[in-house]
């Protein structure tokens, strides 16, 4: 499948703070996708990216499809406490077979 | 509308039993599919359908893996003999595709899988 690398692996924050995480891969995409995964659950989608440079919002949350369309960055702002979690980027690939990254674990300490 | 609805959430067996994941896909989805998370390999997708029918199995790990979908509203994910490195979450997601743009993919909460 389709390699997805997401960075960093980790992220330890303080409440307040501005987080960015990016994702990479060697193939050019048309359509980028950001979720969340909070402990015990499936994860759900934040914001979907569809057309090159295109930069979108959902509350605290900012993605960016990036110009080559081979990355897609997401950055929260003034992170709370309910952003833990393990975030994801994705894409469907020629198929729609839907492909992840390899995931951005999020600690915030209140 | 209830979600993805994956059974049981939790399964506890022994290396060699036969394990059978359960998954209802949102009613009116065309495409529903089976991931595989660990700590290791992140989020796999093993396997995934087309009203119903196989696209893509290249993910399924080897022959003890199986999944099938019978009709629209239900698919199974098999494992015999199961193995203790079969240990993780499976994730079931259905979604339904339209024009150009992708629509939403929707989990389960997943089935939580331990062979001992």
């Amino acid at each position: 499948g389709q390699q997805l690398n997401q960075s960093p692996q980790s992220m330890f924050i303080q409440e307040g703070e501005d987080v960015s995480m990016n994702c990479t891969s060697s193939s050019i995409f048309n359509t980028w996708l950001w979720y969340k995964q909070d402990p015990g659950e499936g994860p759900v989608l934040l914001i979907a990216l569809y057309k090159a440079g295109e930069l979108t919002s959902n509350g605290r949350l900012t993605a960016q499809f990036g110009i080559t369309r081979k990355d897609s960055f997401l950055n929260i702002s003034a992170s709370i406490p309910s952003d833990v979690g393990i975030y994801f980027c994705a894409t469907p690939g020629d198929g729609n077979q839907f492909y992840f990254g390899t995931g951005t674990s999020l600690t915030v300490i209140p | 509308d209830a979600g993805v609805i994956q059974s049981p959430r939790h399964e506890v067996t022994e290396m060699g039993q036969e394990v059978t994941l359960r998954c209802k896909p949102i009613s009116g989805h065309d495409y529903l599919f089976w991931y595989r998370q660990t700590m290791m390999r992140g989020l796999e997708l093993l396997i995934y359908f087309n009203n119903n029918v196989p696209i893509d199995d290249s993910g399924m790990p080897e022959d003890r893996f199986s999944a099938k979908m019978p009709n629209a509203s239900f698919s199974t994910l098999k494992i015999q003999p199961s193995e203790p490195r079969d240990s993780a979450v499976y994730f079931c997601a259905s979604i339904k595709l339209y024009g150009k743009n992708t629509g939403e993919l929707f989990f389960g909460e997943g089935s939580r899988l331990t062979v001992l």
